[in-house]
C-alpha cells in the first residue's frame, strides 16, 4: 500500500532564507508526483506537477526534484517571502489506468517578515 | 473560468441528519473527484467519476455515504444518517486527464 510521508511537519523560516521541503514515499511504482499549495480555507493549488520520467521541474522560485527509486521528492524554494506561507503538500499518482492520487499530510510552512 | 463551485461553503448540523453537498465541475473536464480532509488522516480520495461514471469508490467509508453525477456539469455527495465524525473539510476536484483542480471546499461540521 503506498504511503506518504512529509517532513517536517511544520517550519518557520526567517524572510530571505532558501528551504527544503521533503517528501516520501513507499512504492516507487508511480506515474507521477505533484506539489501543491494550500492555503488556509482554500482548496488546493497545483504547484509543480513531475512525471515519473523526469528528474525535475522548475517555476519561477520552485524546483522540485524526484528521485524514485529512493522514493523522494523534495520541493525547493528559493529567497522565501511572507507569501509563500500555506501548507504544501505531495501527491503521488498511482500508475496509468487510475486518477487516484495518495496525498501526504502536509508540511505547514511560515515565513516570518 | 469561475473554476470549481462548491455549495454550501459551510454545513452545521445535527447527528443523523441528512446532507448534501453539491459540486458544478470545470466546463468541458470529463473527471470529478471527491475528497476528504481531516487533521488525523490528511486528505483522502473518496470516489472519482470518467464522464459522468463512478470509477472508483473504494474510498467511500461506509454505506452512510452515497456520490452521484447525474449529468457532466452536477455532482452531489450524500451522507445519510451524518455522524459527528464524519465533521471534516470536503473538497471536490474536476480534471481533463489527470490534474486536478479543486473547488475551495465545504466544512462540514456534524454536532
Amino acid at each position: 500500500k503506498q504511503e506518504v510521508t512529509q517532513i517536517p511537519a511544520a517550519l518557520s523560516v526567517p524572510e530571505g532564507e532558501n528551504l527544503v521541503l521533503n517528501c516520501s514515499f513507499t512504492d516507487s511504482a508511480i506515474y507521477n508526483l505533484q506539489w501543491f499549495r494550500q492555503d488556509p480555507g482554500k482548496g488546493l493549488t497545483s504547484l509543480l506537477l513531475i512525471q515519473s520520467s523526469q528528474r525535475e521541474q522548475t517555476s519561477g522560485r520552485l524546483n522540485a526534484s524526484l528521485d524514485k527509486s529512493s522514493g523522494r521528492s523534495t520541493l525547493y524554494i528559493a529567497a522565501s517571502q511572507p507569501g509563500d506561507s500555506a501548507t504544501y503538500l505531495c501527491a503521488v499518482r498511482r500508475p496509468s489506468g487510475t486518477y487516484k492520487y495518495i496525498f501526504g499530510t502536509g508540511t505547514r510552512l511560515k515565513v516570518l517578515a | 473560468d469561475a473554476g470549481v463551485i462548491q455549495s454550501p461553503r459551510h454545513e452545521v448540523t445535527e447527528m443523523g441528519q441528512e446532507v448534501t453537498l453539491r459540486c458544478k465541475p470545470i466546463s468541458g473536464h470529463d473527471y470529478l473527484f471527491w475528497y476528504r480532509q481531516t487533521m488525523m488522516r490528511g486528505l483522502e480520495l473518496l470516489i472519482y467519476f470518467n464522464n459522468n461514471v463512478p470509477i472508483d469508490d473504494s474510498g467511500m467509508p461506509e454505506d452512510r455515504f452515497s456520490a452521484k453525477m447525474p449529468n457532466a456539469s452536477f455532482s452531489t455527495l450524500k451522507i445519510q444518517p451524518s455522524e459527528p465524525r464524519d465533521s471534516a473539510v470536503y473538497f471536490c476536484a474536476s480534471s481533463v486527464k489527470g490534474d486536478p483542480y479543486f473547488g475551495p471546499g465545504t466544512r462540514l461540521t456534524v454536532t
